[in-house]
């Protein structure tokens, strides 16, 4: 399979900073990045679903103005959380797919995740 | 909007007993994809499923999506310790953009 890395994997940081957080396919080209965040001993829930070169599309109820996602290329997508409030706090997991035709189209790869402490 | 609903939540079984997780979405799914994360892990894909009642195996275990294509099955033959963690089933339905909804997950418990 494809790997995923995700950068950091652990940060703590001060209520109304920011966090940003990388995610980058390393071997193949991930048209399509999806974030999620999950909650200690629950489910991933889906954030948003980034496409290379155009604007996220944001599941509802996730604020796009505090979950800021760019994907810049290929490889990498970045979720910026502003202003972090300790609500904040959770287990944000990036995965990525390629495109149609691809080897891995439809098939999902995870990042080894970031667990965010907002203190 | 799609929900997709997961039972059992918990599964406790002794070394050797089989293990069955149910997965049930509330819409029809173009595909249905497994995933096993393990405990302090990041999810990991187990397989996925296209075709109205297509059965895969995978050594232990065996997938079947329903045909319907509403449900699908993760079924495990003689669980061992290594098999410990959690399922999760994840539908996708066509959007624009082939997202995927993951269920609750099953957490399975193998007591040696």
């Amino acid at each position: 399979g494809a790997v995923v890395s995700q950068h950091p994997s652990r940060v703590i940081c001060k209520s109304g900073t920011s966090v940003k957080i990388e995610c980058r396919s390393l071997d193949f080209q991930a048209t399509t990045m999806f974030w999620y965040r999950q909650f200690p001993k629950q489910s991933l829930m889906l954030m948003a679903t980034s496409n290379e070169g155009s604007k996220a599309t944001y599941e509802q109820g996730v604020e796009k103005d505090k979950f800021l996602i760019n994907h810049a290329s290929l490889t990498l997508s970045t979720l910026t959380v502003t202003s972090a409030h300790p609500e904040d706090s959770s287990f944000y997991i990036c995965s990525a797919s390629s495109p149609i035709g691809g080897r891995f189209y439809n098939e999902q790869f995870f990042g080894p995740g970031t667990r965010l402490t907002v203190l | 909007g799609q929900q997709v609903m997961q039972i059992p939540q918990y599964q406790h079984v002794q070394e050797g007993e089989d293990f069955t997780t149910y997965c049930n979405s509330s819409t029809t799914l173009s595909n249905i994809q497994w995933y096993k994360q393990r405990p302090g892990g990041h999810p990991v894909f187990l397989i996925q499923l296209v075709k109205s009642g297509e059965v895969k195996k995978q050594k232990r275990l065996t997938f079947q999506f329903g045909e319907a294509k509403k449900n699908s099955s993760l079924h495990i033959t003689a669980t061992q310790t290594t098999d410990v963690g959690t399922y999760f089933c994840a539908g996708m339905q066509k959007t624009s953009y082939d997202k995927v909804i993951f269920g609750p997950g099953t957490s399975l418990s193998v007591i040696p």
